[in-house]
């Protein structure tokens, strides 16, 4: 169970716009920063969004994050086949002390 | 570039040992919180345990499920991340990640930044 939760999948079409939520409490995404991860398969993660809505260079700028409450948001728009992964949002969490992570939300490109 | 090699992994039996390293490259190792996150079959992410970089002294926090049965040290002379994990158990089977956790203002400001490609470690009798 964890303590982040995601929608288990989502789908698009090439050129769609896709949005993944994720959704915390107090103690997390409601007092820090929520950030994004994308998993392709059989390799690391790598850092999509940090700071709910900063770009690593080399992110284009189709993708974008977003922050409310105790929620997060990631959106992906223009879907290429290549968006087709596992995607994390993660935070901080105060009372842990440690990051938590959603559960993963897999994404495919019909 | 930033390069993280981690190796170590292997099958170990449960109620064994096993240390897992991450030698760094591409930047400065002693300034930056270095933590582990592991992977189990088929699952989503969990952080294990993370480590303070050089300022303000080094300070070191786990996960519940690893507390008294991992350790989390590190090397500045050698640009090397290290996880001692003893009492293993079937459930602490996983690829476990090393990752440098980005410089803020405040400890868990930023995230993890940078991974490495993963060590598999598998804990079965």
């Amino acid at each position: 169970q964890s303590v982040l939760t995601q929608p288990p999948s989502a789908s698009g079409t090439p050129g769609q716009k896709v949005t993944i939520s994720c959704s915390g409490g107090s103690s997390n995404i409601g007092g820090n920063s929520v950030n994004w991860y994308q998993q392709l398969p059989g390799t690391a993660p790598k850092l999509l969004i940090y700071s709910n809505n900063q770009r690593p260079s080399g992110v284009p700028d189709r993708i974008s994050g977003s922050k409310s409450g105790t929620s997060g948001s990631l959106a992906i728009s223009g879907l290429q086949s290549e968006d087709e992964a596992d995607y994390y949002c993660a935070a901080w969490d105060d009372t842990l002390n440690g990051w938590v992570f959603g559960g993963g939300t897999k994404l495919t490109v019909l | 570039e930033v390069q993280l090699l981690e190796s170590g992994g292997g099958l170990v039996q449960p109620g064994g040992s096993l240390r897992l390293s991450c030698v760094a490259s591409g930047f400065t190792f002693s300034t930056y919180p270095m933590t582990w996150v592991r992977q189990r079959p088929g699952k989503g992410l969990e952080w294990v345990s993370t480590i303070s970089g050089s300022a303000g002294g080094i300070n070191t926090y786990y996960a519940d499920s690893v507390k008294g049965r991992f350790t989390i040290s590190r090397d500045n002379s050698e640009s090397t991340l290290s996880l001692q994990m003893n009492s293993l158990r079937v459930e602490d089977t996983a690829i476990y990640y090393c990752a440098r956790v980005g410089l803020g203002a405040w400890f868990g400001e930023l995230p993890p930044d940078y991974w490495g490609q993963g060590s598999l470690v598998t804990v079965s009798s």
